[in-house]
């Protein structure tokens, strides 16, 4: 069965520090996507991405960094120099590969919400 | 404006009355699901449908019911809601492809908050 681990419920960091969110996830496939999102005080969900099992590149998007690690099972989220608005609730979820290019069932983890303080 | 649209987005019902929650999305994506989200069991998925007529179930599908006749819609149906089913409710869609990263997006509806008396 699959699962997705997000141990931290909560991480409080000062504005322009660097937060890691950690996700470690169990499977049996052999390939499956990764996905994070996130869920701001607002309650709307955003996606803010998807990696293939088998593209261990990691990811940057502005602030934002993945880091996948196949050996570990984890698939870590950065943000650089965290700012208010990033507080918000992160998800982390897995899914199986279904046909080329589609998803199936997706597993989240419990979430680690973020905390940003001025 | 590429979206995904919920109604209603609030409901209070009772027991046993037949509810149909609507999604809608306008950006021709072949795959879309319908989630819930409740306090202390985080987001899980109800069903999801690769293409029209093709539906199959996610983590949680006891209770619920969905039809994918058409693209673009992909309607939610509580048959006989009971309290158990009082959440918040999330239907997504998204165009899947190849190469993934943060540019191949899913796209949210904005929720439907359902309390079931």
């Amino acid at each position: 069965a699959q699962k997705v681990t997000q141990a931290q419920t909560e991480i409080s960091v000062v504005e322009k520090e660097d937060v890691t969110l950690d996700c470690v996830y169990e499977t049996r496939d052999t390939t499956y996507y990764l996905f994070w999102y996130k869920q701001p005080p607002s309650g709307e969900l955003v996606f803010l991405i998807r990696r293939n099992s088998f593209d261990e590149q990691n990811e940057i998007s502005g602030r934002y960094s993945w880091n996948f690690q196949k050996s570990t099972s984890s698939f870590n989220f950065t943000i650089t120099a965290s700012q208010v608005v990033d507080s918000a609730v992160y998800f982390c979820a897995l899914s199986e590969i279904i046909q080329t290019d589609s998803w199936g069932k997706l597993q989240f983890g419990a979430g680690t919400q973020v905390v940003v303080t001025p | 404006e590429a979206q995904v649209t919920q109604n209603p987005r609030y409901l209070i019902t009772v027991t046993g009355k037949k509810l149909t929650v609507t999604c809608s999305q306008n950006m021709n994506h072949e795959y879309m699901s319908w989630y819930r989200q409740d306090p202390g069991l985080g987001l899980r998925q109800i069903y999801y449908s690769m293409n029209v007529e093709v539906t199959d179930k996610g983590d949680v599908p006891e209770g619920y019911k969905v039809s994918r006749k058409e693209k673009r819609n992909f309607p939610l149906i509580l048959e006989s809601p009971s309290p158990n089913q009082t959440s918040l409710y999330f239907c997504a869609s998204s165009s899947p492809l190849s190469s993934g990263g943060v540019d191949n997006e899913q796209f949210f509806g904005p929720g439907t908050r359902l309390t079931v008396l």
